[in-house]
């Protein structure tokens, strides 16, 4: 059973690009939640898609943004780049809401 | 706000001993996960607990969930520098859906 797939593995951006990373949850799962990792503010909720719709949103600045495929597959956006984005992104899929969650092997992001 | 508190955050100890680490969540939640992170990796499931006193054992890890005192504990019986990695904790926001609060971490480091 193949598990949750994230792309691109590293990626170096400069400041004030934009980049997007891609989540592909484990087949059948339904629920796609990212978060955040720095070794400052440790992990932190991002978002969560569930059936193409967000349902649930951490304390980020606009410039952070997602959707939700028909596939469940599920993008993050992150405009206007600064150096504090830099960070380990995850993402975690689930069969549905209040199940156990399942985590992607991350996209580490750089911003310089 | 559900807050999570985990200690210590730091943990040397040498092989054959054993120890406990905390994590205290500041409201009523039904699900508790302990996540297991090796540098560099993503989060590997350890545990899930969902109901007041489930005891969870798999090797020389045991976990337990006390929802009253809003406490789990995970138990480290005889270690191995093969546990050596960062230990999180993490609460269910709650509800149907899937909004992970963590804790700090315990950075685990077993000497020989």
């Amino acid at each position: 059973k193949a598990g949750v797939t994230q792309t691109p593995r590293y990626l170096i951006k400069t400041r004030g690009q934009q980049v997007t990373l891609s989540c592909s949850p484990i087949s059948g799962h339904r629920s796609v939640s990212w978060y955040q990792q720095t070794p400052g503010q440790g992990l932190q909720f991002l978002f969560e898609y569930f059936s193409e719709t967000q349902r649930n949103k951490g304390n980020f600045p606009g410039r952070f943004s997602g959707r939700q495929f028909s596939n469940s597959r599920s993008e993050m956006n992150v405009s206007t780049l600064e150096l504090g984005d830099s960070a380990l992104y995850l993402c975690a899929s689930s069969l549905q809401g209040g199940a156990e969650a399942f985590f992607g092997q991350g996209t580490r992001l750089t911003v310089v | 706000e559900l807050k999570v508190e985990q200690n210590p955050l730091f943990l040397s100890m040498q092989e054959g001993k054993n120890y406990t680490i905390y994590c205290n969540y500041s409201t009523t939640s039904d699900r508790l996960y302990w996540y297991r992170q090796d540098p560099g990796k993503s989060l590997e499931s350890l545990f899930v607990l969902l109901s007041n006193g489930a005891v969870k054992q798999e090797g020389r890890l045991m976990a337990s969930l006390d929802t009253k005192a809003r406490l789990s504990t995970l138990h480290i019986t005889a270690a191995v520098h093969d546990l050596s990695a960062t230990y999180f904790c993490a609460v269910d926001h709650g509800g149907a859906t899937n909004k992970l609060i963590f804790g700090t971490g315990t950075l685990l480091a077993v000497q020989p």
